[in-house]
């Protein structure tokens, strides 16, 4: 496995479930990231960890709770979402030093009922 | 008055022609300068990086950047089908800490014709 790997790449829930999105990345990073894409707006930047340290965007409701084991994984979970947030959740991996250079798994689609 | 404007598009292009992308901004402490490149049902990559002002040049690919008027430019020389994406201009001031924030424009969705 090479580059960022994210799990499950099409996901439909209702708003009641529970669910988990999973990134891995072989890269050697030592920061990941998540990032929302919706239609019509521009990446939205959700959480970032660096050296598993957390850096929480502030806007991003409770029911979105990452969890960062180590510096090679990187999850998202999901509970009682609504179906505005439905999108394309993407993980991004970069190394440190902040060249903004971040390089991105292909994402997992998700739809909430 | 958002930080980044950039012109969705869809831009259609014949094979062959210059492609001209471009994002303009409005926070003058920006000083790194990046173009994303996403096909369809891919996740974005990296495809040039410019710090401060100035030329970079890649192959067809060449990126402008003009603090002075706060605008940045892509061109796509000689446009092949499969420069067929949606091409995200994205822009950062040094944040404390060793994290880049970036802002990104919306993206210009781009299909180069055979």
């Amino acid at each position: 496995e090479t580059g960022v790997t994210q799990t499950p790449r099409h996901l439909v829930m209702g708003m009641t479930n529970k669910k988990s999105l999973k990134c891995e990345q072989h890269l050697g990073h030592n920061a990941m990231y998540w990032y929302k894409q919706s239609a019509k707006k521009p990446l939205e930047l959700m959480f970032v960890y660096s050296l598993e340290e957390r850096v929480e965007n502030n806007s991003v409701p409770s029911r979105f709770s990452p969890e960062c084991p180590n510096s090679s994984h990187l999850f998202l979970h999901l509970h009682t979402l609504q179906p505005e947030d439905s999108a394309l959740y993407l993980c991004a991996s970069s190394q440190g030093g902040g060249t903004g250079e971040l390089f991105f798994g292909e994402g997992s689609r998700l739809t909430v009922l | 008055q958002k930080e980044v404007e950039q012109d969705p598009g869809p831009l259609s292009v014949p094979e062959g022609a210059i492609v001209s992308l471009n994002c303009t901004y409005s926070n003058s402490a920006f000083q790194y300068f990046m173009w994303y490149r996403q096909y369809s049902r891919k996740g974005p990559e990296l495809l040039m990086y410019t710090y401060s002002s100035g030329n970079k040049e890649d192959g067809r690919f060449t990126a402008q950047v003009d603090k002075s008027s706060k605008y940045i430019s892509l061109f796509i020389r000689d446009s092949q089908p499969s420069d067929s994406a949606t091409y995200l201009c994205a822009m950062s001031a040094l944040n404390a800490g060793n994290n880049r924030k970036l802002i990104w424009g919306l993206g210009t969705s781009l299909a180069v014709n055979p």
